[in-house]
């Protein structure tokens, strides 16, 4: 059983970078089974999709993110990591990891997010 | 971009009570849909793939159906476990975008 879990500082100041790590048990980031995921959900708010990066290092973001997100791994530590950059208060949220993985129904493979972390709350404020 | 839609927003009932909620896409995504729980304080749990198929572990109260634009999540006799928000992910076409969530709560 896969399992996740964020860490990295709790506050970052605006124009800053925003850095999290995610440290993976259960499985390698070298698999090929998963894409390492990232969302983030506001305060109250509902959930966004950040993007993912998979093992041979392809990466996906989400557009409205991308002049900003850079995902990367570290297979020797068995993590991958978020850094988004030129923080604003909008970017206070609770930040998860989570896999996406592919199961097969009738024959047509759907991916899912099977498997998230406890998520880690990251405040911007100066 | 994908968009989906959820109704209702909010959504108050009863232990024993059979509930259904709605999703709604802005194009056609065949049945690229996941549902979602989420409890306060908690990450998200899948509860169904593929628009209507129970993920490993999930109770047989919860189904899901749909094809296309229009989906909907059914509890069929909900359980004090089961007062949380539900947000539905389309996964046809990246990015793979969620809707905006429906809170169930006690009447």
């Amino acid at each position: 059983q896969v399992q996740l879990q964020e860490s990295g500082p709790g506050l970052v100041k605006p124009s800053e970078t925003l850095s999290l790590t995610c440290t993976v048990s259960g499985d390698s980031v070298s698999s090929g089974l998963y894409y390492w995921s990232w969302i983030r959900q506001p305060p109250g708010k509902g959930l966004e999709w950040i993007g993912y990066i998979y093992s041979s290092g392809s990466t996906s973001y989400n557009p409205s993110l991308k002049s900003r997100v850079t995902i990367s791994v570290d297979t020797s530590k068995n993590q991958y990591s978020l850094n988004l950059s030129s923080v604003t208060a909008a970017d206070t949220a609770v930040y998860y990891c989570a896999t996406e993985g592919t199961y097969f129904y009738d024959s047509t493979g759907y991916s899912l997010l099977d498997h998230w972390g406890q998520g880690a709350l990251v405040t911007v404020s100066s | 971009d994908i968009q989906l839609t959820q109704s209702p927003s909010f959504l108050s009932a009863s232990v024993g009570d059979r509930v259904t909620i709605t999703c709604r896409a802005s194009q056609d995504i065949s049945t690229f849909l996941a549902w979602y729980q989420q409890n306060p304080g908690k990450a998200p749990n899948v509860l169904i793939y593929a628009a209507s198929t129970l993920q490993s572990g999930v109770p047989s109260r919860f189904s899901g159906s749909g094809s296309g634009t229009e989906f909907t999540l059914t509890i069929s006799s909900l359980q004090p476990e089961d007062f949380a928000t539900y947000y539905c992910q389309q996964l046809n076409a990246y990015p793979p975008a969620f809707g905006p969530g429906t809170k169930l709560d006690i009447k």
